[in-house]
């Protein structure tokens, strides 16, 4: 079956950097874009980017453009998130979430359980 | 970037009831919209898709109509399970949730 497993929780000061991993099982990890979504404590989701992990290719929403990177490792099936210049305002849940298939755009079906990223001095 | 409001932003009401949640797009997405349903402390789960199309294993209560930039999520027969927030999200030009729908037992 179909699995996106995440890291663990993680407690960061302001400006630090922080990168989450996504383990993918189930399917054919370079067959499907995987992308990352966010959520703050008690609000709506927010989508941040998604990754190409055949060819490596990113797309990000302005927002993050300068501060997020994608990138995979095919040997593991592992797709990571960086986001650096850490604020408080980027406490929340972390979702990786694998979109529905590569025919243009298309939605999520699969999500990870979230990795919650708490930013604190 | 493509904005998408949801109305309302909170639903109250009882098991059986038939229930209707809205989701307007700042400019037309044709019929590339979905779904989904999140409880508490739980992922998203996709509901619907292109609008109107069911995703595997979601029951039949749960139906979606529109296209252009005015698309419902409707309830029939609203069931003890089904009290969770909802979110609409358009893939025409990228990803973009609305803010979602609250829907709590009256």
């Amino acid at each position: 079956q179909v699995q996106l497993v995440q890291s663990g929780a993680e407690v960061k000061k302001p400006g630090a950097s922080v990168k989450v991993s996504c383990k993918a099982s189930g399917y054919t990890f370079s067959g499907y874009y995987i992308h990352w979504v966010r959520q703050a404590p008690g609000q709506g989701l927010e989508w941040m980017g998604r990754m190409n992990p055949n060819t490596g290719g990113t797309n990000h929403t302005q927002r993050f453009q300068a501060r997020v990177t994608m990138t995979r490792d095919t040997s593991i099936t592992t797709a990571y998130m960086e986001l650096s210049r850490l604020r408080s305002d980027d406490t929340a849940l972390y979702y990786c979430a694998r979109e529905f298939s590569f025919r243009g755009n298309q939605p999520f079906d699969y999500w990870g359980q979230g990795t919650l990223v708490t930013v604190s001095s | 970037d493509i904005q998408m409001t949801q109305s309302p932003s909170t639903l109250s009401a009882s098991v059986g009831d038939r229930v209707t949640i809205t989701c307007r797009a700042s400019q037309s997405i044709g019929s590339w919209l979905a779904w989904y349903q999140q409880k508490p402390g739980q992922a998203p789960k996709l509901l619907i898709y292109k609008a109107s199309s069911l995703e595997s294993g979601v029951p039949s209560r749960f139906s979606g109509s529109g296209s252009g930039t005015e698309f419902t999520l409707t309830i029939n027969s609203l069931q003890p399970d089904d009290f969770a927030t909802f979110y609409c999200q358009q893939y025409n030009t990228y990803w973009t949730f609305g803010q979602g729908t609250k829907v709590e037992i009256k």
